[in-house]
């Protein structure tokens, strides 16, 4: 286990909804990187959280938007849902910038929309 | 961007085979190559990885090897368990600017251990 912590472990949404995930990272991890698996493929980078700000995004819409808190948990909120939302969302926590580019998973959130 | 293929996407074997996944990637600035092992239902964990500055690495059973010129890295696992079933993903990353945590994946292979 990699200590990073993720809920819920599964959701079910409507279309057109707004859903909130929350990801609590490895003890002494300040980085927080999310990511969409849909099922068969690999993840997918939505964006990182370093000192509380955003530090780099994939090729995600505005809104997918996430927060981090003074003790490195995060958020990722998803607005309007779409059908093609349902994936897996994955949390990944890692060491400061710079020092280590080792990511540690959580197990991640089932997200379905229906 | 990155672009990271995948190769094979299944794989079967007996118990105490070797198996190989090979990856390439089109980045030449990219440094860090990983690999991760997916149980269902679990998120990815991280089994060995590798950096730019190095050749090839070993852990046990498992090994990596990275021919930059290539463009190309290769996971290898000798004597296959049957527990060695799972999904695995090859990732590439581009250190510095604004990649940090920005892991390109490949497709997955889904690998088999038969008893």
């Amino acid at each position: 286990e990699t200590g990073v912590t993720q809920s819920p472990t599964h959701l079910i949404k409507t279309r057109g909804q707004q859903v909130t995930l929350r990801c609590s990272s490895q003890s002494g991890h300040n980085t927080v990187s999310w990511y969409q698996q849909a099922l068969g493929q690999g993840p997918q980078f939505i964006f990182q959280y370093y000192r509380e700000e955003e530090n780099g995004r994939g090729n995600f819409p505005p809104r997918f938007s996430g927060l981090q808190f003074p003790n490195y948990s995060s958020e990722l909120n998803v607005n309007a849902l779409e059908l093609d939302d349902s994936a897996l969302y994955l949390c990944a926590s890692s060491l400061a910038r710079g020092v280590s580019e080792k990511l540690f998973f959580g197990s991640g959130t089932q997200l379905s929309v229906l | 961007g990155e672009n990271v293929e995948q190769h094979p996407s299944t794989l079967s074997v007996q118990e105490g085979d070797s198996a190989v996944i090979k990856c390439t990637y089109s980045d030449s600035a990219s440094n860090y190559f990983p690999w991760y092992k997916q149980e269902l239902g679990k998120g990815p964990q991280l089994i060995i990885d590798i950096r730019s500055n190095v050749g090839e690495k070993k852990d046990q059973r498992i090994a990596v090897t990275l021919n930059k010129t290539a463009k190309h890295f290769s996971l290898h696992i000798t004597e296959t368990q049957p527990e060695d079933s799972a999904v695995y993903f090859c990732a590439v990353l581009r250190q510095g600017g604004t990649s940090y945590g920005k892991l390109t994946f490949g497709q997955g292979t889904i690998l088999t251990v038969h008893p």
